[in-house]
């Protein structure tokens, strides 16, 4: 059975740190792009950030370029989200999420976790 | 940017109405086009793929339909289960989007 469990969320004051974890096991975590998705409390989904299988590629959202950092640990099957200069707008749950891909182009996600909340306030 | 509308916001059924949810894309995403379910306090739950392929585990009444720039989920016969809210999700581009999500209500 696929499982994604992430940790790491809670109350940070705006300006701060927060490193979020995924820990996957089910299935070959290193044959697999995977992603972070967020939703801020009553709003819809939003794409975060994602990397390739070996982590060699990264790509984010653009309201968290050169705040947030995707990461991964293919030999403890882990996916990590560094979050920095946070603010307000971060507050959100935030899902881990297995990327499905076809020659290289990113679909959809297949597999979720049960999310990690993030709270920005001072 | 690909924008993706959903229509209608809410919606109020009951058990065992058939239910169509809509959504709309800024551009033709073709049928590159994912719809997914999501329960109060629980993670999103991958329904349809490519616009009307069923995931393996989902139910048969649910179905989707659609290419270019419009696409619908299907509910045919509403299941107290499947009060939710619904979201679309389009991946034509590198920066994929999601609809804004369709609450599905008692009535």
């Amino acid at each position: 059975e696929v499982q994604l469990v992430e940790s790491g969320g809670g109350l940070v004051q705006p300006g701060g740190s927060l490193r979020l974890s995924c820990a996957a096991s089910g299935f070959t975590f290193k044959d697999y792009w995977m992603s972070w998705v967020r939703q801020a409390p009553g709003k819809g989904l939003e794409w975060v950030a994602n990397t390739k299988q070996d982590g060699s590629e990264q790509y984010s959202v653009d309201s968290v370029k050169g705040r947030f950092t995707i990461s991964r640990d293919n030999a403890n099957n882990s996916l990590f989200l560094q979050m920095n200069s946070l603010r307000a707008e971060d507050t959100a749950v935030y899902y881990c999420a297995r990327d499905v891909t076809n020659w290289g182009s990113l679909y959809y996600f297949d597999q979720w976790g049960q999310g990690t909340l993030v709270t920005v306030s001072s | 940017d690909i924008q993706m509308t959903q229509s209608p916001s809410t919606l109020s059924a009951s058990v065992g109405d058939r239910v169509t949810i809509t959504c709309r894309a800024s551009q033709s995403i073709a049928g590159w086009l994912a719809w997914y379910q999501q329960r109060p306090g629980k993670a999103p739950n991958l329904l349809i793929y490519k616009a009307s392929s069923l995931e393996s585990g989902v139910p048969s009444r649910f179905s989707g339909s659609g290419s270019g720039t419009e696409f619908t989920l299907t509910i045919s016969s509403l299941q107290p289960d499947d009060f939710a809210t619904y979201y679309c999700q389009q991946y034509s581009s590198f920066s994929r989007s999601f609809g804004q999500g369709t609450k599905v209500e008692i009535k």
